[in-house]
């Protein structure tokens, strides 16, 4: 059965740092692959997505991710976070098996800036 | 922009009350989606529907059911509510391969 794990369920990070949050996934298919934020008491809105081309996707409020497929892995990352950034992140999978074609999410990764 | 509304942010009701949740997208897509959000759980779909009157169950659609009259309007009822159904409640449209959340509707049954 397909799933997504984020590996880190809070990630503390100081303001101007890097920060990476971390997503796998298992499915025996082709996969489109997207990352979501959700802002306190809002709903969830497109950070980026993959679907094919290019495995470095770039995306809204400076971040990026990479899709590894030997790795299954689909990793976001920012160069300098801003308090702003605070947040919680899902990352989230269709694979590709006929039919209606689910969106399965993660669990969930809270980030959290500090000044 | 796609726009995706929730009638509510927020809502109280009493056990047993018969609820409404109402969705409406702008931009003509024939997909929608009902979830509810929980701490730990992540997001879990509770029914979708690819056309107007069609439907379908999702993951949790015990307790749940929806009306699709019209193409923009996704509506989300809770028949009985009860205490467990305390949660927030999102609403999405998709275009091709990507989902458009609403706000959320949280949801609060005494």
């Amino acid at each position: 059965a397909q799933s997504v794990t984020q590996l880190d369920s809070q990630v503390p990070v100081f303001e101007e740092a890097p920060v990476e949050l971390r997503c796998n996934y298992s499915s025996s298919v082709s996969v489109y692959l997207f990352w979501y934020v959700q802002y306190p008491n809002q709903g969830l809105q497109l950070l980026l997505k993959y679907l094919s081309g290019s495995t470095l996707v770039k995306g809204i409020n400076g971040f990026e991710a990479e899709f590894n497929k030997s790795q299954t892995s689909f990793h976001l990352r920012k160069p300098s976070v801003h308090i702003s950034d605070t947040a919680e992140y899902f990352c989230a999978v269709i694979p590709f098996s006929g039919g209606y074609n689910k969106l399965i999410f993660g669990a969930g990764t809270r980030l959290a800036v500090h000044p | 922009d796609v726009k995706v509304t929730q009638s509510s942010r927020y809502l109280v009701k009493r056990t047993g009350e018969k609820v409404f949740l109402e969705c409406v997208q702008d931009m003509d897509h024939e997909n929608m989606f009902w979830y509810r959000q929980d701490p730990g759980l992540g997001l879990r779909l509770i029914y979708f529907s690819y056309d107007v009157k069609m439907k379908e169950k999702g993951d949790i659609p015990e307790g749940y059911s929806v009306s699709r009259e019209k193409k923009e309007r996704f509506s989300l009822i809770l028949e009985s509510a009860s205490t467990n159904q305390t949660s927030m409640y999102l609403c999405a449209s998709r275009d091709r391969e990507t989902q458009y959340f609403g706000p959320g509707t949280r949801l609060l049954v005494l």
